[in-house]
């Protein structure tokens, strides 16, 4: 029982280089989420996809594009990598919208931009 | 658009004294409301969440949250402190009526003094 799985777990990027952070969950969940966590600032939304098909922006999307390639896997790319976007990654799934309904999350993906 | 305040960015107790976390929201729609847990260099974990049939929840490790709409708020208690509690903790907000986003406090670290 895998539940939401992220790749990489770490990775380091120089300033200016492009990567795509995965994320896939198993547990046939409608809606997905991207946030990013940054000491003292909680846990922030990037963006996040409601269903297949669907994004839409969150809290902090500047720099950042997503992909919902099919219901399983919710993708974030950082075109051209700034320091600032040096954070932990999380993706986070849940069944449906309705009360009550908590989120489920990945292990996290350290990245470091220097 | 939802919101959601947590008072204190850190809070010290001594183990065995009762633990208060405060948290404030704002909300267009009746609420679903979650508070989540994350100890250090780990992931997030679900302590409880309110789905509207009762307004005092019991969640993991002891821990209670209840939910007062006059106030708008959802304050975390336990009513004796462990060393184990050390960790930071998120009160987090979704509009189940509204958009699919999910917003998270700033958190509040909780010390336990021996």
């Amino acid at each position: 029982n895998a539940g939401v799985t992220q790749t990489p777990k770490f990775q380091v990027l120089k300033t200016g280089q492009s990567m795509t952070l995965q994320c896939a969950q198993d547990m046939n969940h409608n809606s997905m989420y991207w946030y990013r966590q940054d000491p003292g600032m909680g846990l922030r939304l990037i963006y996040y996809s409601a269903s297949e098909g669907t994004t839409d922006k969150g809290e902090v999307p500047n720099g950042y594009n997503v992909s919902r390639l099919n219901k399983r896997e919710f993708s974030l790319r950082l075109e051209s990598a700034a320091p600032s976007q040096t954070s932990v990654y999380f993706c986070a799934s849940r069944p449906r919208t309705g009360h009550g309904t908590e989120a489920f999350f990945g292990q996290g993906t350290r990245l470091t931009v220097v | 658009a939802q919101s959601v305040t947590q008072l204190d960015s850190h809070v010290s107790v001594s183990e065995g004294t009762p633990v208060l976390l405060r948290c404030n929201y704002s909300s267009s729609y009746s609420p679903s409301l979650f508070w989540y847990v994350q100890h250090p260099n780990k992931g997030l974990q679900l302590l409880l969440k309110y789905t509207s049939a009762a307004t005092l929840v019991k969640g993991i490790n002891g821990f209670e949250a209840e939910f007062k709409k006059s106030e708008t708020s959802f304050h975390l208690t336990k009513p004796s402190a462990h060393m184990s509690d050390a960790a930071e903790y998120f009160c987090v907000v979704s509009d189940p009526g509204g958009d699919d986003k999910i917003i998270f406090g700033k958190g509040t670290r909780l010390h336990i003094l021996p």
